[in-house]
């Protein structure tokens, strides 16, 4: 199974913006609704923010939000604080398996 | 609060064994499926396999089919993950996880967190 693919960065300014893609294939983003993201900040364990595509965990802000469209899914940070400023690991459901995605590194300018 | 809190960090030469543990609280441990993910330094997030506690029921990546072993004793609420043989390529931080809700048999989300063991194997 190839990880699913994450762009390496992403930077924004707070109070701004920023989406993060996720791209896979029908075999596992495009062909099933259980995607999670995972938010981890340096020499952190990674923290679920998002699961089912665009659910949110109890006490996840409602600046997170998720969603799919086709192969592809997408983290959307709203109102850009400066503790956003970490890592961003999507994962999805992928059949008999589970893969995750390199990982996105924001940076809250 | 739940939690899972893992051993601490280990430092083995290669083709040495190891064992490492996580123990949860908060919650029925038999209850849920726990797994572990591969943190290689600087690198992404793997998934390499779950166990069920209540039953021993195991499932494992391909990538780690066979590389590891994961065993649970659910009479004191503790998962392991094993090396029968380290090599310098096993060093990484390893997490396990709670799973939130399986798919067909498989994880749909992970929503608890070790702390992490730190494992580091050099000559």
């Amino acid at each position: 199974q190839s990880a699913l693919t994450q762009p390496r960065s992403v930077s924004e300014s707070p109070g701004q913006s920023v989406t993060i893609s996720c791209t896979g294939t029908s075999s596992d983003v495009g062909g099933y609704n259980y995607v999670s993201w995972y938010q981890q900040h340096p020499g952190k364990a990674p923290k679920l923010m998002i699961y089912d595509v665009s659910k949110r965990p109890s006490g996840v802000p409602d600046r997170f939000s998720g969603s799919k469209s086709g192969n592809t899914a997408s983290l959307t940070i709203s109102g850009l604080q400066a503790e956003d400023e970490a890592d961003y690991y999507c994962c999805s459901y992928a059949g008999s398996s589970v893969v995750f995605g390199g990982g996105t590194k924001l940076t809250v300018l | 609060e739940v939690q899972l809190v893992q051993s601490g960090a280990e430092v083995k030469k290669p083709g040495e064994s190891l064992k490492i543990s996580c123990k949860g609280s908060g919650y029925s441990f038999t209850n849920y499926w726990i797994g572990w993910v591969r943190q290689m330094t600087g690198k992404g997030l793997e998934w390499m396999g779950i166990i069920y506690p209540g039953d021993s029921d195991t499932r494992y990546s391909p990538s780690f089919q066979g590389q590891v072993t994961i065993s649970a004793d659910k009479s004191i609420s503790t998962a392991y993950l094993q090396w029968s043989s380290l090599k310098a390529s096993d060093t990484a931080m390893y997490y396990c996880v709670r799973v939130s809700y399986m798919v067909r048999g498989f994880p749909g989300a992970f929503d608890v967190w070790g702390q992490g063991t730190k494992v580091t194997v050099s000559s």
